[in-house]
């Protein structure tokens, strides 16, 4: 079952707005936080990842900060384009738990032209 | 290639059949997961490869389910005696790393199983 839990299912913004998902994770041991973005009819491909010992990492447009005290990681997309339209999975990993990528539910974000 | 290759991109099987999916990995690359994907869903963990060991298979729905990687290299996942609930997209995907998430998790397409 999910320990990942990931709001909300669906977002749509108009483009140049900034989206954003958040998740919420269990288990105290998680230390790796990746995000996932899939396309329809494609594998998810990663675009941004943080690990527990950092509050905030930034890639161009992409963003994802974590807070270790309430359990929440979250993805930030400025200045969205049409093409940022997909389904984005949040997931975790424990290492001291069979070190698997446990995915959220997904997004699907919308971004209108 | 370049990327995680898996076939077929789409199966249509009865009730009862059995089907078997292939994965080639990246050259070179040492892990090999497998994920079942229904609907509107996360993908969700059924069995992982280092080399040709298989060292988790805790995912696996049912013992209909099976995985191998007999040279380390390409996958198989195969599914005996199909039931509707097996409907899903089956992705294989691989990293470069012996430690599981310690490098970037490459997906392939997905083969996307349908049971009549």
């Amino acid at each position: 079952g999910e320990n990942v839990e990931q709001h909300p299912s669906t977002l749509s913004v108009q483009e140049g707005d900034s989206a954003v998902i958040k998740c919420t994770y269990s288990d105290s041991a998680s230390n790796y936080f990746p995000w996932y973005k899939q396309e329809l009819g494609k594998g998810p491909q990663l675009i941004i990842d943080i690990r527990s010992n950092v509050g905030e990492k930034k890639d161009q447009r992409i963003a994802v900060t974590l807070n270790k005290t309430a359990k929440h990681f979250s993805l930030h997309i400025t200045e969205t384009q049409p093409e940022d339209s997909a389904v984005y999975f949040c997931a975790d990993v424990r290492w001291h738990a069979g070190n698997m990528l446990t995915f959220g539910g997904g997004t699907r974000l919308m971004v209108k032209p | 290639g370049a990327g995680v290759s898996q076939s077929p991109r789409y199966k249509v099987a009865k009730r009862g059949q059995d089907v078997a999916l292939r994965c080639d990995p990246i050259s070179g690359h040492v892990s090999l997961f497998w994920y079942q994907q229904a609907l509107g869903q996360g993908p969700e963990f059924l069995t992982y490869f280092q080399n040709e060991a298989q060292l988790d298979k805790s995912g696996l729905p049912s013992d209909r389910f099976f995985a191998e990687r007999p040279e380390g290299s390409v996958s198989t996942l195969k599914i005996q005696r199909t039931q509707q609930e097996d409907s899903a997209v089956y992705l294989c995907a691989s990293s470069l790393g012996t430690t599981p998430h310690t490098g970037e998790l490459f997906f392939g397409e997905g083969s996307r199983l349908t049971v009549l």
